[in-house]
């Protein structure tokens, strides 16, 4: 089945230490996102990429890193810069451009990586 | 500025009764997308909805209902006949239409749906 695989689904970490969040995907999407959660706060875009090799910052990008060296795959580091980490991370796909002018993308969610600081 | 809220955070209801989820949206866009997802427990979000700007119908999918009003910039969910398996996070978002930036969307805060059995 095709899908968005998110690991690890929780992870410690202590103050000072980069960490790396993975995400893989099988749907054949062009584009990618990561999204954090916050209670009360909705979901907030990190970073996406539209195509490989390629990647744009969003609303929160600061203390935050990603790279797109594979289509299907799109990791995201939570550097030591990042002053509150601790938080649900929500990795995204839709099929991006490969859809045509057809508006906003359904985008299809992981099941997310709960990340706590120590 | 685009801006989503929804400003009921929590809802309890008991089963078999209707309960409507409200949002209210901002935007300078004259075309644009809405969207509503669904996250259980299990913390991934679920597709339920995209509605174009364009299209003020209403619509009805088994159990849920979607009432578009562009007039008062709204876009209301309403599950008839709740049950406890509709126990869950609902998100409105909001997005803009064209190939450019196709999946940044603007959420709302959440409303936390709990269907008592």
């Amino acid at each position: 089945d095709g899908g968005i695989t998110q690991s690890p689904k929780y992870l410690f970490r202590k103050e000072g230490q980069n960490v790396t969040l993975s995400c893989e995907q099988n749907l054949n999407h062009d584009a990618m996102y990561w999204y954090r959660q916050d209670p009360g706060q909705g979901l907030r875009l990190i970073y996406y990429s539209q195509i490989v090799n390629d990647f744009q910052k969003g609303d929160i990008a600061e203390g935050y890193s990603v790279s797109r060296e594979k289509k299907e795959s799109f990791p995201l580091t939570v550097t030591s810069a990042q002053k509150n980490p601790t938080a649900f991370y929500l990795c995204a796909s839709s099929i991006g451009r490969q859809g045509g002018y057809s508006g906003a993308n359904v985008l299809t969610f992981g099941a997310g990586s709960r990340l706590t600081v120590l | 500025a685009q801006k989503v809220t929804q400003a009921q955070t929590e809802i309890s209801v008991v089963e078999k009764e209707d309960v409507t989820l409200d949002c209210v949206y901002e935007t300078r866009d004259t075309t644009y997308y809405l969207f509503w997802y669904k996250q259980p427990p299990s913390g991934e979000l679920v597709f339920l909805i995209r509605r174009n700007s364009f299209d003020e119908q209403n619509e009805i999918s088994g159990r849920y209902s979607w009432n578009f009003q562009k007039s008062t910039s709204s876009f209301n969910f309403t599950i008839t006949a709740s049950q406890v398996v509709d126990s869950a996070v609902y998100f409105c978002a909001l997005g803009p239409q064209g190939s450019g930036n196709t999946g940044k969307l603007i959420f709302g805060q959440g409303t936390t749906l709990q269907v008592k059995p």
